[in-house]
């Protein structure tokens, strides 16, 4: 059965954690990308990769960063330097990076306590 | 980063009615979508639209391009409790190079008992 799976589904830390949420597609999806979502707002792009160990800053890039070193996978860590980091986190990807329809994983919610 | 401007962005309806709702842009698009997120789950992709002025259908969903290739339209037909969601457009300007996806503020939909 072919998705994106995002684990975990709910996210607790502390204050001042770096955090690594994790995205894996078995798609054969060339591009990926992390979305974050705030309460009654729309999609904002964090960093998208169009193919294997590459990637580049989205809108919001600031206090996160995230690597990928394998096709299926674009895992993004939220580091202490994002100062609000509580939100609900959109993983997606698309066979390629230019034009084509992104797929989104279920999220994961982050709360920073 | 730019968003779409979608309108309404909430609506409530009883069940039955139909609902309509719209994306539009200042920049021309080459690529429509339209995706339903149920709360606390990922935007799941309901129609895309590839040529200016197609009209497309998935069940009670009509959306259709704008001849302009500036706006698009969605429509839901006989509404349902499960049509309850957030209904974001989305948008490509270029199907080729690293174009991001731009994403609407999304339209809100619940329906009164």
């Amino acid at each position: 059965d072919g998705g994106i799976t995002q684990s975990p589904k709910y996210l607790f830390r502390k204050e001042g954690q770096n955090v690594t949420l994790s995205c894996e597609q078995n798609l054969n999806h060339d591009a990926m990308y992390w979305y974050r979502q705030d309460p009654g707002q729309g999609l904002r792009l964090i960093y998208y990769s169009q193919i294997v160990n590459d990637f580049q800053k989205g809108d919001i890039a600031e206090g996160y960063s995230v690597s990928r070193e394998k096709k299926e996978s674009f895992p993004l860590t939220v580091t202490s330097a994002q100062k609000n980091p509580t939100a609900f986190y959109l993983c997606a990807s698309s066979r390629t990076g230019g034009g084509d329809t992104q797929y989104f994983g279920p999220g994961t919610r982050l709360t920073v306590l | 980063g730019q968003q779409l401007n979608q309108s309404p962005q909430s609506m409530f309806i009883q069940e039955g009615e139909d609902v309509s709702m719209n994306c539009t842009s200042s920049s021309i698009f080459n690529t429509w979508l339209w995706y339903k997120q149920d709360p606390g789950e990922g935007p799941v992709l309901l129609i895309a639209l590839y040529k200016a002025g197609e009209l497309t259908s998935n069940g009670r969903l009509t959306a259709q391009f704008g001849i302009t290739r500036k706006d698009s339209f969605l429509n839901i037909s006989a509404s349902i409790p499960s049509d309850v969601g957030i209904y974001f457009c989305a948008g490509h300007r270029s199907n080729f190079g690293n174009e991001k996806l731009t994403f609407g503020t999304g339209t809100r939909l619940t329906i009164i008992p």
